[in-house]
C-alpha cells in the first residue's frame, strides 16, 4: 500500500522566518506528487505538481522539489496569510485511473 | 472551487437514514470522485467515476454507493448512516487521457450523523 508522510504535523512560525515541510513517500515509479493548500472550512487548493526527481516549481513565496522519495515545500519570508494546512498527494505508476493517496497535511501558522 | 458545487454545505441526521450528497461541475471533466476528511487521516478516497454510468470503488467504500447519470452531477448515497460516517466529504473533478492529471477539489459537505 502506498505511504505518504508528511512532517512536521503542525509548524509555527514568526513572520519572516523561512521554513520547510517535508513529504515522504514510499510508491515506486512515481507518476506525479502534489502540493495542496487547505484553508479551515474549506476545499484544498491546487498548488503544484511534480513529475521527476529534481524538478523545482514556484509560485510567490512558495517552491517545491522533488527527489526519489520526498518532497519538499519551502517557504521563504512567510506571510500571516500563508498560515493553512499544507497537503501533499502521489499519484503511482500508470494504471486505469488516476487515484491519488494523500498525506494527513501539515499546519503552517504564521504569527505577525 | 473550479467550478464546482457541493450541496447540501451542512448536514446533521440521524443513525439509520438514508443521506444523498450532491456534486455539481460545470467543466465538463470526465472524472469526478468523492473524499472523505478526518483528523489524522487525510482524504481518502471513497469512490470515483471515470465516466456516465462508469464507477469503481476507492479505499473506503463500505456503507457507501454513488451514481453519475450526467457528466456534471456526482451522487453520494450513504443507505443507513452510522455515527463513524461522521466527516467532511470533498468531491474532486479532473479532466481525462493524461499521464497525470490535476484534481480540484469543492467547497466540501460537513455530515453530522447523532
Amino acid at each position: 500500500e502506498d505511504q505518504v508522510t508528511q512532517s512536521p504535523e503542525a509548524l509555527r512560525l514568526q513572520e519572516g522566518e523561512s521554513s520547510s515541510l517535508n513529504c515522504s513517500y514510499t510508491v515506486s515509479g512515481l507518476r506525479g506528487l502534489f502540493w495542496y493548500r487547505q484553508d479551515p472550512g474549506k476545499g484544498p487548493e491546487f498548488l503544484f505538481t511534480l513529475y521527476s526527481a529534481g524538478e523545482e516549481k514556484e509560485k510567490e513565496r512558495l517552491k517545491a522539489t522533488l527527489t526519489k522519495k520526498e518532497s519538499f515545500l519551502h517557504i521563504t519570508a512567510p506571510k500571516p496569510e500563508d498560515s493553512a494546512t499544507y497537503l501533499c498527494a502521489v499519484q503511482p505508476p500508470p494504471s486505469n485511473d488516476y487515484k491519488l493517496s494523500f498525506g494527513a497535511g501539515t499546519t503552517v501558522t504564521v504569527r505577525a | 472551487d473550479a467550478g464546482i458545487t457541493q450541496s447540501p454545505r451542512h448536514k446533521v441526521t440521524e443513525t439509520g437514514t438514508p443521506v444523498t450528497l450532491r456534486c455539481h461541475q460545470t467543466e465538463n471533466h470526465r472524472y469526478m470522485y468523492w473524499y472523505r476528511q478526518d483528523p489524522g487521516h487525510g482524504l481518502r478516497l471513497i469512490h470515483y467515476s471515470y465516466g456516465v454510468k462508469d464507477t469503481d470503488k476507492g479505499e473506503v467504500s463500505d456503507g457507501y454507493s454513488v451514481s453519475r447519470s450526467k457528466t456534471e452531477d456526482f451522487l453520494l448515497t450513504l443507505e443507513s448512516a452510522t455515527s463513524s460516517q461522521t466527516s467532511v466529504y470533498f468531491c474532486a473533478i479532473s479532466e481525462s487521457g493524461l499521464y497525470t492529471d490535476t484534481q480540484y477539489f469543492g467547497p466540501g459537505t460537513r455530515l453530522t450523523v447523532l
